[in-house]
């Protein structure tokens, strides 16, 4: 199972937003409302941010959005801060497999 | 608030078995709404999902197709932890293992801080 294809870094300034893009198939994001989002800071626990497309969990700043769009998912993060700085990855439901598929990655550089 | 904490050693010598534990609070091994997860990240292979383990009214294990062989994953309800053993290791199993659950839904709500398991004589 080929992984969801991620631009492997976006950058921004504080206060700007950017946009991460996800895409995958019909057999995944685009067949399925099962996309999550998690962003990484080097050496802590990844963390849920986005699921099921465009839900935040409880505790998610609401600067965090997820949309949809065919085959491609997005993850926009308005009012960049420093700490925003960080890897994020996208998930997805597939039909092909038990283990769902992943993205590459993207690094966010806040500049 | 469920936390994951792992454990096991950093090296492992090649061909020998790697392993791993993930001691849960917050929750329970034998949830009937949960799955615990184990997914591994290297730089040549990115996320990949190794298998999981789950109760609901019995034991049920899944694992990565291309893993399946060398794979174990298994529940110790007296401890409320799961384990991750991947026997005959070879430097390409060098990465960082993460336990994670799985509640309702198609997504990780819950991750240990990753484990760097380094393959290497």
């Amino acid at each position: 199972q080929s992984a969801l294809t991620q631009p492997a870094s976006v950058s921004g300034s504080p206060g700007q937003s950017i946009t991460i893009s996800c895409t995958g198939t019909s057999s995944d994001v685009g067949g399925y409302n099962y996309v999550s989002w998690y962003q990484h800071h080097p050496g802590k626990a990844p963390k849920l941010m986005i699921y099921d497309v465009t839900n935040r969990p409880s505790g998610i700043s609401n600067r965090f959005s997820g949309s949809k769009s065919g085959n491609t998912a997005s993850l926009t993060i308005s009012g960049l801060q420093a700490e925003d700085e960080a890897d994020y990855y996208c998930y997805s439901y597939t039909s092909i497999s038990t283990s769902g598929v992943f993205g590459g990655g993207t690094k966010l550089t806040v500049l | 608030q469920v936390q994951l904490q792992q454990s096991g050693p950093g090296l492992v010598k090649p061909s020998q078995t790697l392993s791993l534990t993930c001691a849960i609070s917050g929750d329970s091994v034998s949830s009937n709404s949960a799955a615990w997860n184990w997914i591994r990240q290297s730089p040549s292979r990115g996320l990949e999902w190794l298998g999981r383990t789950y109760y609901r009214s019995s034991w049920y294990k899944d694992y990565a197709i291309s893993l399946k062989s060398r794979i174990t994953i298994y529940p110790d309800t007296s401890k409320n932890q799961f384990s991750l053993q991947l026997n005959s290791v070879t430097p390409e199993d060098t990465a960082v293992y993460y336990c994670a659950r799985k509640s309702f839904g198609y997504f990780f709500d819950y991750w240990g801080l990753g484990t760097l398991v380094t393959v290497s004589s």
